[in-house]
């Protein structure tokens, strides 16, 4: 069964201090992951995939496949990264856009001054 | 702007009533998904058209169905409405992903519907 696991539901840091949203997933085959971001309960934009590598806001996330993990990280956090991060797979990754996403319940980051 | 347009974006209706959300989705795109987001349940996908297709069912009730037009829009009708499908709703569009494309899934901003 596909299934993402996010496991914290909130994590607080420090302005400056590095992040790590943990993510965790279930997939049998090759999936594509994606960390989508979601201010005050706006629309979803896309943060990044594995796929294309780029960092984007200065996040970056590692395919673990031996782990079957994909934490987001970023080393020295801003007040504006405050806001819900979902971590979510689409598959198999030959196929995706095709098939829907499924997502981890989120992990709200709340970045204190 | 996204691409994915969602209307209305707000909604108030009463329990026992019924209500159909819109979307259409970004152009070139043929897949259209159906979200529910609640407080307590996250992200629940819904439902997955393809070209005027169902193509997958996620955790949908009986009281809500969907279809996607010639033109590509999309509509989700919600019936019997009761106080727990207060929820945002989401619609998302996708192609398929090739290699040096950014963005394969794109959202629309929702439509908040509250039961009262």
């Amino acid at each position: 069964a596909q299934r993402v696991t996010q496991p914290e539901k909130l994590l607080s840091v420090f302005k400056g201090a590095p992040v790590e949203l943990k993510c965790n997933y279930s997939y049998s085959g090759s999936p594509e992951l994606f960390w989508y971001v979601q201010y005050s309960r706006q629309r979803l934009q896309l943060l990044l995939r594995h796929i294309s590598r780029e960092s984007i806001k200065g996040f970056t996330a590692d395919l673990n496949k031996g782990e079957t993990s994909f934490h987001l990280k970023k080393p020295f956090a801003q007040e504006e990264d405050s806001a819900m991060y979902y971590c979510a797979l689409s598959g198999p990754v030959w196929n995706s856009g095709n098939t829907p996403l499924v997502f981890g319940k989120g992990t709200r980051l709340s970045v204190i001054a | 702007d996204s691409g994915v347009t969602q209307t209305p974006k707000h909604l108030i209706t009463a329990t026992g009533q019924r209500v159909t959300l819109r979307c259409s989705p970004r152009s070139g795109d043929l897949s259209v998904y159906w979200y529910q987001q609640s407080l307590d349940q996250g992200l629940q996908f819904l439902i997955h058209y393809y070209n005027g297709e169902e193509r997958a069912k996620g955790n949908i009730l009986e009281r809500f169905s969907a279809q996607q037009f010639p033109d590509l829009h999309s509509e989700l009708n919600l019936s019997s409405l009761e106080l727990g499908d207060s929820a945002l709703y989401f619609c998302a569009s996708s192609r398929q992903i090739t290699q040096g494309m950014v963005e394969g899934y794109t959202f629309g901003s929702g439509t908040r519907l509250t039961v009262v």
